[in-house]
């Protein structure tokens, strides 16, 4: 059974820094290609960054609201997911999910895991 | 970058109608050497993460009701539940994933009336 399991979200100060991770099991993460979605409070979805897999090059994409200020990694030896986030703004603010799926069609998700931006 | 526009905004039906959601991209999404075109459907019920209901613009994925279907090429795409039941009140999104920046559309939100 695929799981997906998101940790390290909280209360964060603007300008302040954030890192999220996404535990992974029941597939091969190595190859699989992983991607951070966000969704503000009342929103709806929105495409924050992937990670293709070892076999495809391991390269990123990022949305640009959050291009220079977010890196998306992973360490496929634990089988998990980051997502260092940097110069948070309170439009940050969200419910960030991690997810998985052939290619960039998003099959799995995690719950998700609340990021809140404020002073 | 590729943007995506559902509509309407949200709709009501009543229990076994039928309920019908548009998605348009502002450019094409298929991928005319392998002819398919990269569009995805999600279900998000209150509280929960999404779930993929259908990909390639039409293929259902495996346990997700037949009364589910999604049709279109191009530009233009619907999601159609052909008989409404309560379990399927939730937000709907669409998503490209032909070119990065992947998008998703706004949402519909179906009801019941």
């Amino acid at each position: 059974e695929v799981q997906l399991v998101e940790s390290g979200g909280g209360l964060v100060k603007p300008g302040g820094s954030l890192r999220l991770s996404c535990a992974a099991s029941g597939f091969t993460f190595s190859s699989a290609w992983m991607t951070w979605v966000r969704q503000a409070p009342g929103k709806g979805l929105e495409w924050v960054a992937r990670i293709k897999g070892q076999t495809d090059g391991g390269t990123t994409a990022y949305g640009a609201p959050v291009k220079g200020r977010f890196t998306i990694s992973r360490d496929d030896s634990k089988n998990t997911l980051y997502l260092q986030m940097n110069s948070l703004k309170t439009e940050d603010t969200a419910v960030y999910y991690c997810s998985s799926g052939y290619g960039d069609q998003l099959d799995f998700w995690g719950q998700g895991a609340l990021v809140t931006v404020s002073s | 970058d590729i943007v995506m526009t559902q509509s309407p905004d949200s709709l009501a039906v009543s229990l076994g109608e039928r309920a019908t959601i548009n998605c348009k991209s502002s450019q094409s999404v298929l991928y005319s050497s392998n002819n398919k075109n990269y569009l995805a459907w999600y279900q998000q019920k209150p509280g929960q993460p999404p779930k993929l209901l259908i990909y390639w613009a039409s293929t259902r994925k495996s346990g997700v009701p037949e009364r589910f279907s999604g049709s279109g090429s191009g530009t233009d795409f619907t999601l159609t539940i052909s008989s409404l039941q309560a379990e399927d009140v939730a937000v709907y999104y669409c998503q490209q994933y032909y070119s990065s920046p992947l998008s998703f559309g706004g949402g519909t939100k179906v009801e019941i009336k």
